[in-house]
């Protein structure tokens, strides 16, 4: 079974601190997702990575960056947290495109709640 | 426009009951369509996908898609309550690469004993 696992489920911070999120994936998977949840909006992408070093925005990046140095590890990066960026994030990974069976399934983490303060 | 679109409910089914929900895509060269439940407090879990138009059926769940007029479907037969959850459409577009997905936001399905 694909793991993902992520660092923390529940994390509080206080505005301006620089905060780390990180997401490990056990299946040898390509693409790494950075999504936050919240409610009536959905999930919305953040940042993607489809190999190590390379990193493309979402549709939301403002506010985030992201590092992938090794395969399995893909890290979200908030430079100085905001309240506005109080929520759900969940990282997913998925095999690359085409690449065989269930083509762009995505698996999930556990979800971190994040609450800045 | 949003690019996938569901309505958000809350839609209640009683037990036993089918669940019929609707997803509408903007994109018209889209190609992979997936629906993924999630219950409160936990991460999506893909239950179904669907690349042809049609219907595909896993137990008691069926995928319909009819690209044409840009709707996937999914139904649920004899519901239960277990099945009360969020469920998300989410579709890959055909500009998108690396497998990226655009998600709805989702429709909650309560099911009522």
């Amino acid at each position: 079974d694909v793991k993902v696992t992520q660092s923390s489920r529940y994390l509080v911070k206080r505005t301006g601190e620089k905060v780390f999120l990180e997401c490990v994936q056990d299946m040898d998977h390509e693409n790494m997702f950075w999504y936050r949840q919240d409610p009536g909006l959905g999930l919305r992408l953040i940042y993607f990575s489809y190999d190590v070093k390379m990193k493309e925005k979402g549709d939301i990046p403002e506010g985030y960056s992201v590092s992938r140095e090794k395969k399995e590890r893909f890290s979200l990066i908030l430079e100085s947290a905001s309240t506005n960026q109080t929520s759900m994030y969940l990282c997913a990974s998925s095999l690359l495109s085409g690449s065989g069976s269930s083509y762009n399934e995505q698996f999930f983490g556990p979800g971190t709640r994040l609450t800045v303060l | 426009q949003k690019e996938v679109e569901q309505n958000s409910g809350p839609l209640s089914v009683p037990e036993g009951a089918i669940a019929s929900l609707n997803c509408t895509y903007s994109d018209r060269g889209s190609q992979s369509f997936f629906w993924y439940r999630q219950y409160s407090g936990k991460s999506p879990e893909l239950i179904m996908f669907i690349y042809s138009n049609g219907d595909k059926e896993d137990g008691r769940f069926t995928a319909q898609l009819n690209k044409a007029s840009q709707y996937v479907s999914l139904l649920i037969r004899d519901s239960q309550p277990s099945d009360s959850a969020t469920y998300l459409c989410a579709v890959n577009k055909r500009t998108d690469s690396w497998g990226k997905l655009q998600f709805g936001a989702g429709t909650q399905v309560v099911v009522t004993p």
